[in-house]
């Protein structure tokens, strides 16, 4: 049973353009978020959160968006750079849980 | 601090044989917790402490499967009996739970475990 789901394994985005990742799960008890950049062997690297009693969350060029009715949140990345080059995991978990619950990732490519 | 380590980071043993890792993690953090990674898939929950108690594992964590953290600082995971199967990178993360009751976790660099 896939809880959180990243339907899309792979996207490519031109430099300076914009990338938007999905995310959808199917747990409602969920309401804090995340987003991980994972680089080939390295450990994830964290880039931003939600929670459920917001809507939006923004650092940088990082946006964060969440759709409790959907069960969707979705990743903004404004504007792309090469370096953003990596895979992409979604994670939630419920508020006081104790673990997070990842998608599968989607590998993401901005080139020049 | 410089974030969550851990040691090896590179692990090849034979069928059969136990390994242990250990995880050092961010030193203000209360929780650690330990995933395992297979290619393709997104980091899969085993187990975590809150200080020195183990507060949760996961079915996925066999017998053959056992961590400590003996004096609420660093962590080890100790696979017995290594099978073909336990081949994968094992995480460590750490976090402390916020005021607002979330709890974003900081992943360490990974250990890298194949097993021949």
């Amino acid at each position: 049973d896939q809880q959180v789901k990243q339907n899309s394994p792979s996207l490519s985005v031109q430099e300076g353009r914009i990338s938007i990742l999905n995310c959808d799960y199917t747990n409602s008890m969920f309401d804090y978020f995340l987003w991980y950049k994972k680089y080939p062997a390295e450990g994830p690297t964290f880039l931003i959160s939600i929670s459920s009693i917001k809507d939006k969350n923004e650092d940088g060029r990082f946006t964060v968006f969440l759709n409790k009715s959907a069960k969707h949140l979705s990743l903004h990345i404004v504007p792309s750079q090469p370096g953003d080059s990596a895979v992409y995991f979604c994670a939630a978990s419920a508020i006081r849980a104790d673990k997070l619950i990842f998608g599968t990732g989607t590998r993401l490519q901005v080139f020049p | 601090d410089t974030g969550v380590s851990q040691d090896p980071r590179h692990k090849i043993t034979k069928r059969g044989q136990n390994v242990t890792f250990r995880c050092d993690p961010i030193s203000e953090h209360n929780r650690l917790y330990w995933y395992r990674q297979t290619l393709g898939q997104g980091p899969e929950f085993l187990t975590y402490f809150q200080n020195e108690a183990q507060l949760e594992k996961s079915r996925l964590l066999s017998d053959r499967f056992s961590a400590e953290r003996p004096k609420g600082s660093f962590s080890t995971l100790e696979i017995q009996r290594t099978e073909q199967g336990d081949s994968a990178m094992y995480l460590c993360a750490s976090g402390a739970v916020g005021g607002d009751g979330t709890d974003t976790q900081y992943f360490g660099p990974g250990t890298r475990l194949t097993v021949l």
